[in-house]
């Protein structure tokens, strides 16, 4: 079974800054990787994959995010935040031949003016 | 862009009564999903659906829990009989090419 841990459960910034928010995942078999986004009052929308091929995956609005196995890890980075990247942000892990997304506890970013 | 949608948005029932969540997922997609998020809690999977049978399901998906694709254009997630515990925010999300979910804004029930 696979696991996913999130290592910040809240991330306050700046406008303007940079940030990172931290994923780690566990599993035995072969993985696909995902972020997903969800404003307050909303769904879950996807920011990035990683399916296979490059470890640097680039997503909507200028998130990015790098698959590293050796370290079983899938950090979301973005340069320069803005208000409007306040949100909840779910890092999900799902075996390449199993059916279910497994996500992790979710990080609240914050970014103040 | 074509979108996964959920009717109701909220959902108030008494414990004991049964309630019909339900989904319109993207017309060209052939693979259905639950998952529930309690309030404060992560997304949790309950049950994949392929070929008009469930492919998968966790150990919440009990027998209280049916799903079904009634037409060529719904899904819809039943608990037979709600429990207090069973108050959580439900999204349903398909899947096309890519092996990517795409979820819905979901349905928030409230059992009381």
């Amino acid at each position: 079974a696979q696991s996913v841990t999130q290592l910040d459960s809240q991330v306050p910034v700046f406008e303007e800054a940079p940030v990172e928010l931290r994923c780690n995942y566990s599993s035995s078999v072969s993985v696909y990787l995902f972020w997903y986004v969800q404003y307050p009052n909303q769904g879950l929308q996807l920011l990035l994959k990683y399916l296979s091929g490059s470890t640097l995956v680039k997503g909507i609005n200028g998130f990015e995010a790098e698959f590293n196995k050796s370290q079983t890890s899938f950090h979301l980075r973005k340069p320069s935040v803005h208000i409007s990247d306040t949100a909840e942000y779910f890092c999900a892990v799902k075996e390449t031949s199993g059916s279910r997304l497994t996500f992790g506890e979710g990080t609240q970013l914050t970014v103040n003016p | 862009e074509p979108e996964v949608t959920q009717t109701p948005s909220h959902q108030v029932t008494q414990m004991g009564q049964e309630v019909i969540l339900r989904c319109v997922p993207i017309s060209n997609h052939l693979y259905f999903y639950w998952y529930r998020q309690i309030l404060g809690q992560k997304v949790e999977f309950l049950v994949s659906f392929y070929n008009n049978e469930i492919s998968e399901k966790s150990e919440i998906f009990d027998d209280q829990f049916s799903v079904e694709r009634p037409d060529g254009s719904n899904f819809t997630l039943k608990i037979r009989s709600t429990k207090l515990e069973d108050s959580a925010m439900y999204f349903c999300a398909s899947k096309g090419a890519h092996d990517t979910q795409y979820f819905g804004p979901g349905t928030r029930l409230t059992v009381l």
